[in-house]
This record gives structure tokens, C-alpha cells and sequence, in this order.
């Protein structure tokens, strides 16, 4: 089984509708993420959480909300969809035992927008 | 502030060729480096990393990359293109390892 599963894989949705996406992880890690992959821009940052607790902002929050249900669950909402929130979507998660560890990513989610 | 630097968005090489990803970092501390490859429709999978035990690091699948503080590069390398190799690769910088900061990405063409 995979150690960071994300659901759903892939959604199309309209203009102004709630989405949420999430993220579940079997690896036991305090930290986990949201990024989004676009194309030529590689990925950006958009919340991360070091536990259950702890939320904050990264690099493109605006438009975008988290939940930390619990340390193996992380959800990402879009309160009102738009068209340049279309992108592929990943979770991740990192261990904290040191400075220099490396993230363990999901398999993403490919939001369509219209 | 941190930030890396991915030279050229795609490469191509003919399969048995030298594979040369370049990545400059930017860095306010010693860094920690990360190379990920992201082969079509998966997440990102970690190549390897440097965390300043060795310049060289050897990582999965005949990868390596060198660290050079004096350059502010950490360029992956393959001395044998392999059709399998075909992918995106992302270079990634942290400090703290809090956050971690990813370059554009390099796609990577192998040619038969």
C-alpha cells in the first residue's frame, strides 16, 4: 500500500464551487505539505503543517484553506474555485528525526477548473 | 532567503550519452540539496541528497551529483543515458528543513 495516498486522483469542477482535496499518510510523520506543480514553474508551496497543531502559510496561500484532522491527515480546500487554480496537486510529508530530511510525496490530484 | 536555479527546461541526450542536469542554489546557510525525479502521471521520488557528509553523493539508478560550495551548483549526472531515464527531474534546497524550496524542473528526453 502506498505511504501517502491523496484522493481523489482527478476532479473537474466549475467556477466558484468548494473543493477539497486529501491527503493520508501511513509514514508516522509529523510534518506534511501541499504543493502545486504547474507547468514551467515547478512546485510552490501553498500550506505545511509540523503537527496537528501547527498550520501555516507558504508561498501561494491566497484562495486556498487547510485542515489538520489528525497527524496522518491533511486536508486542502478551494472555498471558491477559479479557472487558474486548475494544476496537479501533491501532498507530501517529511519525518523530523533531522535537518535533512527528505519528503515523501503522494501520487497528486489533477484539479480541472472550468 | 533560498532559491534554486534549474538551467534548461528540457534535455535531450541519446540513450548511452552523458546525462548533465544542472541546479544552482541560493543559500543564506549551509544548504541541504535534493534531487527528486517525477516519472509521467506519479508523485516525486527522491534521487538522492546532500547533507554535507560527503561533496559527492551517489544516489538511485547510477545518479550522482557533486556539491560546489564555490560554485553554488549541485549538477546531477549519469554517465549512461538509459530509455528509463526519461523524466522530470527537480533540483530542491532547504536550510532548516522546514521548508524546502524546488527549481522549475528539467524534462528529460532519452532518444533511442
Amino acid at each position: 500500500d502506498a505511504d501517502v495516498t491523496q484522493t481523489p486522483r482527478n476532479r473537474i469542477t466549475k467556477t466558484g464551487k468548494r473543493i477539497m482535496l486529501e491527503c493520508s499518510q501511513t509514514k508516522g510523520h509529523d510534518r506534511m505539505y501541499w504543493y502545486r506543480q504547474d507547468p514551467g514553474l515547478g512546485l510552490r508551496l501553498i500550506y505545511y503543517s509540523f503537527d496537528v497543531k501547527d498550520i501555516n502559510k507558504g508561498e501561494i496561500s491566497d484562495g486556498y484553506s487547510v485542515s489538520r484532522q489528525a497527524q496522518a491527515k491533511f486536508s486542502l480546500s478551494l472555498e471558491s474555485a477559479i479557472p487558474n487554480q486548475t494544476a496537479l496537486y501533491f501532498c507530501a510529508t517529511s519525518g523530523t528525526s533531522g535537518r535533512f530530511n527528505e519528503q515523501f510525496f503522494g501520487p497528486g490530484t489533477r484539479l480541472t477548473v472550468l | 532567503a533560498q532559491s534554486v536555479t534549474q538551467l534548461g527546461s528540457h534535455v535531450s541526450v541519446s540513450e548511452g550519452a552523458l546525462v548533465l542536469l544542472r541546479c544552482n542554489y541560493s543559500s543564506s546557510v549551509p544548504p541541504y540539496l535534493f534531487w527528486y525525479v517525477q516519472y509521467p502521471n506519479q508523485g516525486l521520488q527522491l534521487l538522492l541528497k546532500y547533507t554535507s557528509a560527503a561533496t559527492l553523493v551517489k544516489g538511485i539508478n547510477g545518479f550522482e551529483a557533486e556539491f560546489k560550495k564555490s560554485e553554488t551548483s549541485f549538477h546531477l549526472t549519469k554517465p549512461s543515458a538509459h530509455m528509463s531515464d526519461a523524466a522530470e527531474y527537480f533540483c530542491a534546497v532547504s536550510d532548516t528543513g522546514n521548508q524546502f524550496y524546488f527549481g522549475t524542473g528539467t524534462s528529460l528526453t532519452v532518444i533511442p
